[in-house]
């Protein structure tokens, strides 16, 4: 049974517009959520997080929204770049719920930016 | 590099050898965690070590599979008589203690394990 989903297994975007992928949560117990960028042959880098007090938050181009009732993220890209390519997973934890903190991600969405 | 360090970065190992995979966290890092990712797969939570304490071990397989965070040195995850099924990509990652970011989990490049 997956608790984090992810639905879209790629997206393409041109350079320069907006990049939304979407992540999707079954656990109401999941309080903290963070988006990784993943390159081929590499470790998952951390973009950005939110917790579950916050709707929003924003970091340069990657900003994160938060909606509790219907258990949705998404991170938003503006303007993407090329070098943003690459394979985005969404992660939850319930710091306060018995998961001693480990992380359940998706499977994933690669993005691609066109030049 | 004051980044999450693991070694080998790539390991081949026939049916039935022992697998042993070693991450160093980020200095000042005591927390670290063990994720495995298959093809086509996310990351897979294993285990998650403090300094000589298995603190939850509730994704590790039952068999074969034992992971050590020593006072000194790596932690390392142990693969006993490895089977083809056990191929795969595994990830360390490490998370500071005592600060507002304890939940940000930072990882290694990963060490990818084939088995013949």
């Amino acid at each position: 049974d997956q608790q984090v989903k992810q639905n879209s297994p790629s997206l393409s975007v041109q350079e320069g517009r907006i990049s939304i992928l979407n992540c999707d949560y079954t656990n109401s117990m999941f309080d903290y959520f963070l988006w990784y960028k993943k390159y081929p042959a590499e470790g998952p880098t951390f973009l950005i997080s939110i917790s579950s007090i916050k709707d929003k938050n924003e970091d340069g181009r990657f900003t994160v929204f938060l909606n509790k009732s219907a258990k949705h993220l998404s991170l938003h890209i503006v303007p993407s770049q090329p070098g943003d390519s690459a394979v985005y997973f969404c992660a939850a934890s319930a710091r306060y719920g018995g998961s001693q903190g480990n992380l359940i991600f998706g499977k994933g969405t690669k993005l691609s930016v066109k030049p | 590099n004051a980044g999450v360090m693991q070694n080998p970065r790539h390991l081949v190992r026939r049916r039935g050898q022992e697998a042993r995979l070693r991450c160093s966290p980020m200095k000042g890092h005591s927390h670290v965690y063990w994720y495995r990712q298959l093809p086509e797969e996310g990351l897979k939570f294993m285990v998650y070590l403090q300094k000589e304490n298995i603190i939850d071990e509730s994704g590790m397989p039952k068999e074969r599979f034992s992971a050590e965070f020593p006072k000194e040195g790596p932690s390392i995850l142990r693969i006993q008589q490895v089977v083809r099924g056990d191929s795969a990509a595994y990830f360390c990652a490490s998370s500071p203690v005592g600060t507002a970011n304890t939940d940000t989990q930072y990882f290694g490049p990963g060490t990818r394990l084939t088995v013949l």
